[in-house]
């Protein structure tokens, strides 16, 4: 089946500090992989995603790379601000197999980012 | 935009009681989806329905049960409330069952069960 896995945390950064959030996937067919976050009190909102191998996608200064050889979709910034303090899902999709299983996600990474 | 919505941010209820949640979207997507959200747990799929009257177990189905009467609306019911459903209730729909169509999610439910 699908899975993904990602550094739980929490991660405490200082501002302007620079980000990496791992995390890597099993999946039976061809997914798109996603970055979703969830600011405190609110549901989950897409931050980035990318469907195939190599795409890149990126969003409020956040990328990641799908790397299919490695089966990983880092998250980074290249500066944190206080804002960015939120949880973090990475997740994909594939319904190959079936509706129920095709959307796996993370269990979340919580980024606390320290003035 | 597109829009979900969960009729309630928070919720108290009685042990015992029947329990709806509501969610609604007004994109017209064919997939809807309800998680429950525990920390260190992640979110764990409950149903999931694909079309008006389908569905399919997630994860977790067990003392829950679903309604999808129309397109739009995708309700959770929770037959006999007890506290280990105390929790975050999320909803989310999708456009199709193509793998870059990505959710979308209403705010969120906490619900408490005393």
């Amino acid at each position: 089946g699908n899975s993904v896995t990602q550094m739980e945390g929490p991660v405490t950064l200082s501002e302007e500090a620079f980000l990496t959030i791992n995390c890597t996937y099993t999946a039976t067919g061809y997914p798109s992989l996603f970055w979703y976050v969830q600011y405190p009190g609110e549901g989950l909102q897409l931050l980035l995603k990318a469907t195939k191998a190599d795409d890149k996608g990126s969003n409020k200064g956040f990328e990641a790379t799908y790397r299919k050889e490695t089966t990983s979709f880092h998250l980074e910034k290249g500066s944190v601000q206080v804002s960015d303090s939120a949880v973090y899902f990475c997740a994909l999709s594939d319904y190959s197999g079936g509706g129920a299983d095709g959307l796996t996600f993370g269990k979340g990474t919580h980024l606390i980012i320290q003035p | 935009d597109v829009k979900v919505t969960q009729s309630s941010r928070y919720l108290v209820k009685r042990t015992g009681e029947k329990v709806f949640l509501e969610c609604v979207q007004d994109m017209d997507h064919e997939n809807m989806f309800w998680y429950r959200q525990d920390p260190g747990l992640g979110l764990r799929l409950i149903y999931f329905s694909y079309d008006v009257k389908m569905k399919e177990k997630g994860d977790i189905p067990e003392g829950y049960s679903v309604s999808r009467e129309k397109k739009e609306r995708f309700s959770l019911i929770l037959e006999s409330a007890s506290t280990n459903q105390t929790s975050m209730y999320l909803c989310a729909s999708s456009l199709t069952l193509d793998t870059w169509a990505e959710a979308f999610f209403g705010q969120g439910t906490r619900l408490t069960v005393v």
